[in-house]
């Protein structure tokens, strides 16, 4: 079968960094997404990596290694409204994208 | 640049009953779009696919059928509604210049009583 594992939960601080991992197992692999979703709303892209390594985006950095079939999204300078629901997503095929069940991150003052 | 239409935003319907949510897309052609349902607390199951008018890829085995009668609209629906039918259903299509990115709709919260 198919699947992607993340933890269901994850807590901090303000002005921390947080890593929240995702280990997949795919037929295929086209790629390694990560989408943020506060409550009630739609899921919006984060950031993607195809290759190995790393990806920058301001505060948010993502990672992959296609060896170890293992990501993690970085979250770093955290804000309140950083506190949202984090997916990560695989593309299996060019046309097929499977989502973990997603972690939640509160974030403390 | 591109925009998602889905209707109703919120919708009660009684067990048994049929269902129809439309999706209709705005400022791109031929794209590859998707339905997918969210439980509540729960992560998103990929329910279908389409690449092209007609071309429907069903992931889960269920009471519900897609069909994509023009380039630019979805339709999700289901003849006879279950409970476990609830939930927030996403129409999404694919972006990016290596298609690596997806744009969701608004979505449409589905309560079966």
């Amino acid at each position: 079968g198919q699947s992607l594992e993340q933890p269901s939960e994850v807590t901090a601080v303000e002005g921390a960094i947080v890593q929240i991992n995702c280990t997949y197992q795919t037929s295929g692999f086209y790629g390694l997404s990560w989408y943020q979703q506060h409550d009630g709303g739609a899921p919006t892209f984060l950031s993607y990596n195809a290759l190995d390594g790393l990806e920058e985006t301001g505060r948010f950095s993502s990672f992959l290694s296609r060896s170890d079939s293992y990501g993690y999204l970085l979250l770093q300078e955290l804000q309140m409204k950083d506190s949202a629901s984090y997916f990560c997503a695989v593309g299996s095929s060019a046309s097929k994208i499977i989502f973990g069940s997603g972690t939640r991150l509160s974030i403390r003052p | 640049s591109q925009t998602i239409h889905q209707w109703p935003a919120t919708l009660v319907q009684p067990v048994g009953s049929p269902l129809s949510l439309e999706c209709t897309v705005e400022g791109t052609s031929n794209p590859n779009l998707y339905w997918y349902r969210q439980a509540a607390g729960r992560g998103l199951q990929l329910l279908f696919y389409s690449v092209g008018i007609g071309q429907i890829s069903s992931e889960v085995p269920q009471n519900l059928s897609a069909s994509r009668p023009q380039d630019r609209q979805f339709i999700l629906s289901s003849k006879k509604l279950l409970l476990s039918d609830s939930g927030f259903y996403l129409c999404a299509l694919l972006l990016g210049s290596s298609y690596n990115e997806q744009f969701f709709g608004p979505g449409t919260r589905l309560t079966v009583l």
